[in-house]
């Protein structure tokens, strides 16, 4: 199965742009990456998912190496209810039975 | 909205009991998980279902077993609680469709002593 490797922890100014990498090396041609994020208290919450194009959403972007090996979560303007520990996952399996291997994230930490 | 829920947040549960955690989705999904989180070691998955009556492995089934009667309810169950049982469960949904983000539950916090 596929890993993924992470920061343990990184702060970021509000108001500037948080980049959070993640290194998924062992990744197969056909399984996605996902990224998601854990508030204190709170099960984890969907941020953004792609395969091998960079994407965007209201949340944030994900850009992804050519050879996919390596991604980045771009939060275009932190805030300080960002801070959080953040997920990046590959999701593995076929169809109708994928499941996601988590690493054990980034702690990101918003400073005001 | 969309929803997970499960049972109990905080749940304290003596050493040898039988334990059932609860979850129930109300969003038609076919999959859900069950996840343990621990300091350190992120999310590990417990089993998941894709379908009612059907259940799959994850990468920790020791000493747990699951239910699933209902499209919407998935149970996990710890046939004789263990103190190293004492973690965070996360119970999830997804579609087994190609977008399939899984949605989480608010955790059930147990405590075996």
């Amino acid at each position: 199965d596929a890993k993924t490797t992470q920061p343990t922890s990184m702060d970021c100014a509000e108001g500037r742009a948080a980049n959070l990498p993640c290194n998924h090396s062992t990744i197969s041609g056909n399984e996605y990456v996902y990224w998601y994020r854990q508030i204190h208290s709170q099960g984890p919450q969907y941020i953004i998912h792609g395969l091998k194009n960079n994407e965007t959403n209201e949340m944030a972007s994900l850009i992804i190496t050519e050879d996919r090996k390596s991604s980045t979560l771009i939060l275009p303007h932190a805030t300080l209810r960002d801070t959080a520990v953040y997920y990046c996952i590959v999701r593995v399996g076929t169809s109708g039975t994928y499941k996601y291997i988590f690493g054990t994230g980034t702690r990101l930490k918003v400073l005001a | 909205d969309v929803k997970v829920t499960q049972s109990s947040r905080y749940l304290v549960k003596r050493t040898g009991e039988k334990v059932f955690l609860e979850c129930v989705q109300d969003m038609d999904h076919e999959n859900m998980f069950w996840y343990r989180q621990d300091p350190g070691l992120g999310l590990r998955l417990i089993y998941f279902s894709y379908d009612v009556k059907m259940k799959e492995k994850g990468d920790i089934p020791e000493g747990y077993s699951v239910s699933r009667e209902k499209k919407e309810r998935f149970s996990l169950i710890l046939e004789s609680a263990s103190t190293n049982q004492t973690s965070m469960y996360l119970c999830a949904s997804s579609t087994p469709g190609l977008g399939g983000e899984q949605y989480f539950g608010p955790g059930t916090r147990l405590t075996v002593t």
